[in-house]
C-alpha cells in the first residue's frame, strides 16, 4: 500500500541552528515527491518538489531535500533555521504516471526557540 | 492568478443544519480535491475530481457529506445533517496533472467549520 511516514511529530530548534525533517515513502512506481509547509491559519504551501533528475532540490525559503531511492526518504533539511520557520511540514508522494492523488503524510510541527 | 478560492472563510452552525462549502479552482487545472484537517486525524483526502467527474470518494466518511463539480470552475462539499464532530478545516486544491510532466497541488486558504 502506498504510504507515508515522518518520524517526527514535533521538533523544537534554536534559531540558527540547522534543520532536518524526515520522510520515508512506500510507493510502487517511481514517486514524484513534494513538501509543503503549513503556517498557522493558514493553508498549504509547496516548498519543493521532485520529480527526476537531479536527487538534490532547492526549495523556497532556503530549503532544500535529498531523494534517496535506496532508503525510500525525501529528507528536507535547511542549514540555518529563522523564527519564521515555525510551521508544519508535510511530505507528499504522488506518480508520475497517473492522475492519481497525491498521498500526504502526517506532519512535523516544528517550533523554533529565539 | 488568484489562487484557489474557498468560501466562506470561517463557518458556525448549529447541529443538524446544512451547510454547504464552495471552491473555485485555479482557471485551467482539472483535477479539484477536498480535505479536511483535524488535530485528531490530521490531513484526510475526502473526494478528488478530474475532469469534474469524481474519481475517489472513499475518503468521504458517510452520506452526510456529498460533493459535486458542475463545471470546471466550481465545487462544492455539502454536509447535510451537520453534527459537532465535523468541526474542522475543510481545504479545497487543484492541479493540472500531466503524465509525465511535473505537476503540483495548490491549495486554498481554507474554510473553518464549528458545528455547535
Amino acid at each position: 500500500a502506498q504510504s507515508v511516514t515522518q518520524p517526527d511529530i514535533h521538533i523544537t530548534v534554536s534559531e540558527g541552528a540547522s534543520l532536518e525533517l524526515r520522510c520515508n515513502y512506500s510507493y510502487g512506481a517511481t514517486p514524484y515527491l513534494f513538501w509543503y509547509v503549513q503556517s498557522p491559519g493558514q493553508g498549504l504551501q509547496l516548498l519543493l518538489k521532485y520529480f527526476s533528475g537531479d536527487t538534490l532540490v532547492q526549495g523556497i525559503k532556503g530549503f532544500e531535500a535529498e531523494f534517496k531511492r535506496s532508503q525510500s526518504s525525501f529528507n528536507l533539511r535547511k542549514p540555518s533555521v529563522h523564527w519564521s520557520d515555525a510551521a508544519e511540514y508535510f511530505c507528499a508522494v504522488g506518480s508520475k504516471t497517473s492522475y492519481d492523488k497525491v498521498i500526504f503524510g502526517p506532519g512535523t510541527s516544528l517550533s523554533v526557540i529565539p | 492568478d488568484a489562487g484557489v478560492i474557498q468560501s466562506p472563510r470561517h463557518e458556525v452552525t448549529e447541529m443538524g443544519q446544512e451547510v454547504t462549502l464552495r471552491c473555485k479552482p485555479i482557471s485551467g487545472h482539472n483535477s479539484l480535491f477536498w480535505y479536511r484537517q483535524t488535530m485528531m486525524r490530521g490531513l484526510e483526502l475526502l473526494i478528488y475530481f478530474n475532469n469534474n467527474v469524481p474519481i475517489d470518494d472513499s475518503g468521504m466518511p458517510e452520506d452526510r457529506f456529498s460533493a459535486k463539480m458542475p463545471n470546471a470552475s466550481f465545487s462544492t462539499l455539502k454536509i447535510q445533517p451537520s453534527e459537532p464532530r465535523d468541526s474542522a478545516v475543510y481545504f479545497c486544491a487543484s492541479s493540472f496533472p500531466v503524465e509525465g510532466l511535473d505537476y503540483e497541488q495548490y491549495f486554498g486558504p481554507g474554510t473553518r467549520l464549528t458545528v455547535t
